[in-house]
């Protein structure tokens, strides 16, 4: 099985927004609805951001949201801020499996 | 507050069996509602998925590795630990242990610190 497919990296502004893609296929992203997105820093675990494609946990800002259109998942940051550098993986249900995206390293320029 | 701990050796020698733990604390492992899991990063990639299991004992684990792969859990003590046999340089990375929701979710809300292990003569 591949990992989903994402940009290897996106860059903004502070204040900007900006939009993080996740493509799977019919079989993962397309076929269900539980599609989650985790922020990682430098040496540190994953956070969880959005699951089942739009919730946001406890305690997540509402700067982030998550949307899904076909094979394709997306991770919007909006206004954003330097603490919001970091790399973004995107995670789904996928029949049996539990399939990653390769990573997103967002840079806060 | 709930925690998880992972534990066990940070080097493991070409072609033996890895095995990890992962302790929880501040919660049951025995909670209905959430299945627990093995999640694993190589120096510089992506985060790899590698199985989870119910506290009944039901597994499901990544095709990739599955022949390789074994996950248990003792509710006596609170800890449900990964096997991965005949390991290569390429299983060299950090093994995060975590917590999913319960049916399709795959909202992994808490996660251990990490653990290096190295695969290495």
């Amino acid at each position: 099985q591949s990992a989903l497919t994402q940009p290897a990296s996106v860059s903004g502004s502070p204040g900007q927004s900006i939009t993080i893609s996740c493509t799977g296929t019919s079989s993962d992203v397309g076929g269900y609805n539980y599609v989650s997105w985790y922020q990682q820093h430098p040496g540190k675990a994953p956070k969880l951001m959005i699951y089942d494609v739009t919730k946001r946990p406890s305690g997540v800002s509402n700067r982030f949201s998550g949307s899904k259109s076909g094979n394709t998942a997306s991770l919007t940051i909006s206004g954003l801020q330097a603490e919001d550098e970091a790399d973004y993986y995107c995670c789904s249900y996928a029949g049996t499996s539990t399939m990653f995206g390769g990573g997103t390293k967002l840079t806060v320029l | 507050q709930l925690q998880l701990q992972e534990s066990g050796p940070g080097l493991v020698k070409p072609s033996e069996t890895l095995s990890l733990t992962c302790t929880v604390s501040g919660g049951s492992i025995s909670s209905s509602s959430y299945y627990w899991g093995w999640i694993r990063q190589p120096p510089g990639k992506g985060l790899e998925w590698i199985g989870s299991i119910f506290y009944s004992g039901s597994t499901y684990y990544n095709p990739s590795l599955k022949s390789r792969v074994t996950i248990s859990v003792d509710s006596s003590k609170n800890h449900f630990s990964l096997r991965l046999s005949s390991v290569t340089a390429e299983d060299t990375a950090v093994y995060y242990c975590a917590r999913h929701g319960g049916g399709l979710s795959r909202n992994f809300d808490y996660w251990g610190q990490g653990t290096l292990v190295t695969v290495s003569s």
